[in-house]
């Protein structure tokens, strides 16, 4: 089965840029998904099919989608962005959607 | 708006059977596929099963395959899982969700908390 990769967690001081990537066999090929969670809240997307923007998501948000590694980019880190993310693809294969392991990001 | 709202979360003995549902609203549901999603508590996510707009295509992770049932009732615009054969690794907050074609998630509930213990 498709599997992807996260660190476990990433952290970054206010205002500066994190980078959280995904890796998976050749996920070039796929479309990658990018969900941010809180605490006790239900997940929301925050970049779809490798690197667009739902209304409502910050720019400072943005995706790459690579060779074997996708990669979320968030700019100018506020506190508010601490939370965990995922990313996601469906795996045509299998007909399985597969979600990374997750990162945590903490803002220092 | 869209609202994806889960019921019938609860505590199960292992062995037992338990059917969730989630009612949906603010869309034309049968033109959507839907999945249900769960995550242990401090874990992540882990996708449980998909069904397509009109019911006739499903999806199962291995790890329940056999054992849980989605369905839907385009009707009554409700998402169901019939969870049978629990066991204690199936504790979880269990989400519905819309699919967007392209694959990914653009609502989704609050969740409803299975606990399988004795």
């Amino acid at each position: 089965s498709y599997v992807l990769t996260q660190p476990p967690s990433v952290s970054v001081a206010p205002g500066q840029t994190a980078r959280i990537t995904c890796g998976g066999d050749n996920i070039g090929s796929k479309s990658v998904h990018w969900y941010q969670q809180k605490p006790g809240q239900a997940p929301v997307v925050v970049v779809y099919e490798d690197s667009d923007r739902p209304l409502g998501i910050p720019e400072r948000f943005s995706g790459s989608n690579s060779g074997n590694t996708a990669t979320l980019t968030i700019s100018r880190v506020e506190a508010g962005d601490e939370a965990d993310y995922y990313c996601q693809v469906w795996d045509s294969s299998s007909d399985h959607v597969v979600f990374g392991g997750g990162t945590k990001l903490t803002v220092l | 708006e869209v609202q994806l709202v889960e019921s019938g979360g609860g505590v199960v003995q292992p062995g037992g059977s338990l059917r969730l549902s989630c009612a949906a609203s603010g869309f034309a549901f049968d033109d959507y596929a839907m999945h249900w999603v769960r995550q242990a508590p401090g874990m992540g996510l882990e996708w449980v099963s998909l069904i397509s707009g009109d019911g006739s295509t499903t999806y199962y992770a291995d790890s329940v395959k056999g054992r849980f049932t989605i369905s839907r009732d385009n009707s009554k615009n409700s998402l169901h899982l019939q969870m049978n054969s629990l066991r204690s690794e199936d504790t979880a907050f269990y989400f519905c969700a819309q699919d967007v074609a392209g694959g990914w998630f653009d609502s989704w509930g609050q969740g409803t908390l299975v606990t399988v213990s004795s």
